[in-house]
């Protein structure tokens, strides 16, 4: 069965600090992979996604991922966290033809002064 | 980008009403929206798929006949909370597709519609 696997429900770091937030999926084949980020109260938003090509990705706000086939891996990162990037982060997986998405149970993310 | 909008935002009803969410996609045409449903600290439980001229595709335990879906245009899907209880209290999103092709796994969000029934 289809599922993804993010293993901290929370993470806290300082601002500044570096991050990197997990995320594992089980899929048959490689699936699109993206991570979105939803402030309290708000929808999602992408910051990024993976279809194909080079598996090191960019997206917005300084984010980036890397996709790793041999760990079923798609791990967001930041070099230097701002205050405004605490938030609830899911991590989604859509199989070939991206019908239907499954997300991740989300990491929360606290940023410390 | 594509955007999706959702209104109300907030909604407060009464214990027995029924209670529309609309959800539009104001600059494309959204042949596939998805509703999802969250609960407070967890993450979305996909609801229901609306095609645009089709009934909804539901999904396992989901109540179509409290969930009421309509997607009358390329444009627009409802979500219809019928004879709203407290339990069904909860944060309600859609989401759409833009189309077919190699992009069609990324959604875009509404705001979110927050339901509070008392």
């Amino acid at each position: 069965a289809q599922s993804v696997t993010q293993p901290d429900i929370h993470i806290t770091v300082s601002e500044g600090a570096s991050l990197e937030l997990r995320c594992n999926y089980s899929y048959g084949a490689t699936p699109y992979l993206f991570w979105y980020v939803q402030s309290p109260g708000q929808g999602l938003q992408l910051l990024l996604k993976y279809f194909s090509g080079d598996t090191l990705v960019q997206g917005i706000k300084g984010f980036e991922a890397e996709f790793k086939r041999s760990q079923s891996s798609f791990n967001l990162r930041k070099p230097s966290v701002h205050w405004s990037d605490a938030a609830e982060y899911f991590c989604a997986v859509a199989p070939l033809g991206g019908f239907k998405t499954i997300f991740g149970a989300g990491t929360r993310l606290f940023v410390k002064a | 980008g594509a955007v999706v909008s959702q209104h109300p935002s907030r909604v407060i009803c009464k214990s027995g009403t029924s209670v529309k969410i609309e959800c539009r996609s104001l600059d494309f045409q959204a042949t596939t929206m998805f509703w999802y449903r969250q609960f407070p600290k967890q993450s979305l439980m996909l609801m229901a798929t609306s095609n645009e001229g089709s009934k909804a595709t539901y999904e396992q335990g989901v109540e179509k006949d409290k969930f009421l879906i309509n997607h009358a245009s390329l444009t627009l899907s409802t979500l219809t909370v019928t004879s709203a209880h407290p339990e069904d209290s909860s944060f309600y999103i859609c989401s759409a597709r833009t189309g077919t092709g190699a992009n069609t796994g990324e959604l875009f969000f509404g705001e979110g519609s927050r339901l509070t029934v008392l």
